[in-house]
């Protein structure tokens, strides 16, 4: 079992272009969820997605949009990047419980730099 | 609003001493809360989840205490090792609502030798 997977593991881009990062969940999970981390800062939570759909959202602008592949990967995209959305951005994985008690899981990070 | 408060936020320790960090929430309905160790640049690894009943729960060398009346839960790192030098974050539940995960900023633990 691979974990999560997330993809690039690094990357640099400038402002105002757009990124596209990648994370493909722990086997039989089926809910995706990304965070933002600055340094020093804990996880700020952007979205989660369900059964291809947004079903929560953090307090983050629409600039950062994401979708869920019939597979239950998922992809973040973030548009006119700013310096400021230079961070860590986790992908976290789990199955889907009623209670929220399902175990989370996070990948090792796409660590965006904006220059 | 549901918040999530860790202190200290950066501790610095002898290897082999004990340490004990805190987290305050005011998270509700409470549904559990998950300790997780983060090293630096990489993704968090869950430590132990407590639910609402559980008061202790040990992972080796670490042991989480939960109050959920004073809504406190503190995280003992026994004969601490130089490995465990890392970020610890408290994240909190709630049983319902578009918010369900609320995070702590964390404690940057230093082990030194």
């Amino acid at each position: 079992d691979a974990g999560v997977t997330q993809s690039p593991t690094h990357l640099i881009k400038t402002r105002g272009q757009q990124v596209t990062l990648r994370c493909s969940p722990k086997s039989g999970h089926d809910t995706v969820s990304w965070y933002q981390q600055a340094l020093g800062q804990g996880p700020q939570f952007i979205f989660q997605y369900y059964e291809e759909e947004e079903r929560q959202r953090g307090n983050f602008p629409d600039r950062f949009s994401g979708h869920q592949f019939p597979n239950y990967s998922s992809e973040l995209n973030v548009n006119a990047l700013l310096l400021g959305d230079s961070a860590l951005y986790l992908c976290a994985s789990r199955h889907t419980s009623g209670d929220n008690t399902g175990e989370l899981f996070f990948g090792e990070g796409s660590r965006l730099t904006v220059l | 609003k549901n918040q999530v408060e860790q202190s200290p936020q950066s501790l610095i320790i002898l290897e082999g001493k004990n340490c004990t960090l805190q987290c305050n929430y005011t998270v509700s309905p409470f549904s559990n809360l998950r300790w997780y160790k983060q090293d630096t640049g990489r993704g968090p690894v869950s430590l132990t989840i407590m639910t609402f009943s559980e008061n202790t729960k040990s992972n080796g060398r670490y042991t989480a205490t939960l109050d959920a009346d004073t809504k406190q839960s503190s995280l003992h790192i026994t004969a601490s090792q130089l490995s465990d030098s890392a970020s610890y974050i408290c994240v909190v539940s709630a049983r319902t609502g578009r918010r369900a995960l609320t995070f702590g900023s964390g404690t940057r633990l230093q082990v030194q030798p």
